[in-house]
This record gives C-alpha cells, sequence and structure tokens, in this order.
C-alpha cells in the first residue's frame, strides 16, 4: 500500500461526457502528479502540483485541468471526452518537487463507450 | 522528448543477471528507475543524480554515464518476484520547473522464470 488514494477505480463514460478523478497523497507529501497510462502510449506524464501551485506540466490536453487543494488532495477534470481517453489514469505523491522518490495510487481506469 | 530503453523484453531464469539500459538525446540531470507488475501501480526503485548520487533500493544497482546519456540498471541473481515491467524516467538538464517533469521510456518487461 502506498498511502496514495485514488476514487474511483473504475469508471465508465460516453463521449462528450465531463469526469472528475480525485487523488488523496501519502500524509507529508506535498507534490502531487498525474500521469496517463495506454498501450499505444505509455506512461505520460501530465500535471504536477506542489503545494497547492502547478509547478509542471506536460503534453496535457486542454480538455483537461487539474488543480490542488488547500488540504492537498487533487482532482483532474477531463472533458468533452473522446474514445481515446481511454486509459489508465494514476496520481502519484512525493515530499518535495525535486528528485523525489514518486509513490503512486492504484489508478483510475476510464472507459469512454 | 522520450529515452529509449533496451532490450523491449527480456526472459531469465531465477539466479540470472540482466541490464537494462535507457538513452537520452538530451543532457540529464537524473534518472528514475520504476517496476510495474501486471495490473499494479509503478512502484519506485532508484533515482540516480548528476554527480553520482543514488537513492533507492538494496539489491538493485544501476549506473548513470553523465556524458552518455544512459543509465543502466543491474539485476542480479534474479528471482521471480523481479519479473515486471521496468521503466526509466528521464528529468532534462534543463533548469526551473522542469525538475518535477519525469518523461518516462517505453519499458522493458522482464520475465523470470523458475
Amino acid at each position: 500500500d502506498s498511502g496514495v488514494t485514488q476514487t474511483p477505480k473504475h469508471l465508465i463514460t460516453a463521449t462528450g461526457q465531463r469526469v472528475t478523478l480525485r487523488c488523496s497523497p501519502r500524509s507529508g507529501d506535498l507534490s502531487v502528479y498525474w500521469y496517463q497510462q495506454s498501450l499505444d502510449q505509455g506512461l505520460q506524464f501530465l500535471i504536477q502540483y506542489y503545494n497547492g501551485e502547478e509547478r509542471a506540466k506536460g503534453n496535457i490536453l486542454e480538455r483537461f485541468s487539474a488543480q490542488q487543494f488547500p488540504d492537498l488532495h487533487s482532482e483532474l477534470n477531463l472533458s468533452s471526452l473522446e474514445l481515446g481517453d481511454s486509459a489508465l489514469y494514476f496520481c502519484a505523491s512525493s515530499v518535495g518537487t525535486v528528485n523525489q522518490p514518486q509513490h503512486f495510487g492504484d489508478g483510475t481506469r476510464l472507459s469512454i463507450l | 522528448q522520450q529515452p529509449v530503453q533496451s532490450p523491449q523484453a527480456v526472459i531469465l531464469r531465477e539466479g540470472e543477471d540482466a541490464v537494462i539500459n535507457c538513452s537520452s538525446s538530451k543532457a540529464l540531470y537524473s534518472v528514475h528507475w520504476y517496476r510495474q507488475k501486471h495490473g499494479e501501480a509503478p512502484v519506485f526503485l532508484m533515482i540516480l543524480l548528476k554527480g553520482g548520487e543514488q537513492k533507492g533500493h538494496e539489491k538493485i544497482s544501476a549506473s548513470f554515464n553523465e556524458k552518455k546519456q544512459q543509465s543502466s540498471l543491474y539485476l542480479t541473481a534474479s528471482q521471480l518476484s523481479y519479473s515486471g515491467t521496468y521503466f526509466c524516467g528521464i528529468v532534462p538538464n534543463a533548469g526551473g520547473t522542469s525538475y518535477g517533469k519525469l518523461t518516462f521510456g517505453q519499458g522493458t518487461i522482464l520475465t523470470v522464470h523458475p
């Protein structure tokens, strides 16, 4: 158990819809990272937050947005969903922001029908 | 740009050794290694920093050649539990806000048989 909690574990929805994925980091961790894992794209970094502020951004689509709240939990919002958004979405957390071990949650499997 | 891992897959018997390589086209600040078992989340193994510092797993070793922009992960006396997909993640030597961004390779599938 990494200590990182992601909900829901599975999400099935239709194209055009909007979903919110939630992540609670390990106790004491201030950084939260979001990754997308699909068979053809591998493990792709989306975005990082540190203590409520955006710190690094990957190739995150404009349809996707995230935020980290004062209690340090984070949410990833995906809108206008397309079939290609079907993937496993991981959240990870670390104590700091530079060269820290990242502890991954179990992921949310998103299926778009 | 995504680092390139080799080999793509390797099959071993228990007790055998393996080396997984990770090459980048960019100058590197650090290299991170993770293992992911099927259906599970990636698990941290090791971080190698520019200058030689390492943080990580006791039973797995790695090297980081800054000049060649390469890292290698050494798995010795492999055990069944070593099976999984190994990913290297790189942090380029660009400084600033890029330090938080890990770019992962495509993964190396390691299978250990009894």
